[in-house]
């Protein structure tokens, strides 16, 4: 089956700084890649929806500026915190799917990323 | 306003039973259902889905039920092994591209 590979699966940092979490699709052409983020015993709530080639759309509450997203290429989209803060720790969750007429209904994850920012 | 619901936060079941976790949706303007499984600190893996032209689908232990006209769908587990015990997560897609709107989940525990 597809598979989504999501890099660091986990990173500790200082506040202030940023962190970039990479989404890559290893055996397709991920023309959308979605950013989730769970909070602990929480449900997975759909951050960002970023199609190659163009500005990511974001869900409402969430800040553009904060959560940078670029998808550069058809296999990957990354995800810079910027000037993380301790309510920024969570478990960030990438996944992806192809183009349009494609039969990938079932979006592959990522392993997801446990940033916790100190 | 939360379209996708999984009241059951918990479930503990006995191996060899059935575990069924159920779900709950207001938006009728989804068409199609997903099942994934998620361990902790790791991405949901995909279990099983369905269309909303369809009201069951089987696949070896697992089968989705859909009820269309009370917006409910389950998820049967039989039989109920240990290695079943995760975070199940019911999800939703509407008819406009492949987003995904995430149930709560429900943790089942299976006791060997």
């Amino acid at each position: 089956g597809a598979v989504v590979s999501q890099h660091p699966s986990r990173v500790i940092c200082k506040s202030g700084t940023s962190v970039k979490i990479e989404c890559r699709s290893l055996d397709f052409q991920a023309t959308t890649m979605f950013w989730y983020r769970q909070f602990p015993k929480q449900s997975l709530m759909l951050m960002a929806t970023s199609n190659e080639g163009s500005k990511a759309t974001y869900e409402q509450g969430v800040e553009k500026d904060k959560f940078l997203i670029n998808h550069a290429s058809l296999t990957l989209s990354t995800l810079t915190v910027t000037s993380a803060h301790p309510e920024d720790s969570s478990f960030y969750i990438c996944s992806a799917s192809g183009g349009a007429g494609s039969t990938n209904e079932k979006l592959f994850f990522g392993s997801g990323t446990q940033l916790s920012v100190l | 306003d939360q379209q996708v619901k999984q009241n059951s936060p918990s479930l503990s079941v006995q191996e060899g039973r059935i575990s069924i976790l159920n779900c709950d949706y207001t938006n009728s303007m989804f068409d199609y259902f997903l099942w994934y499984k998620k361990y902790p600190a790791e991405g949901p893996t995909f279990l099983i889905s369905i269309s909303s032209i369809k009201d069951k689908n089987e696949d070896g232990r697992f089968t989705v039920f859909l009820n269309k006209s009370a917006k409910h769908l389950s998820l049967h587990i039989v039989p109920s092994q240990p290695g079943d015990s995760a975070v199940y997560f019911c999800a939703a897609r509407g008819n406009a591209g492949n987003m995904l709107t995430f149930g709560g989940g429900t943790r089942l525990m299976v006791k060997p």
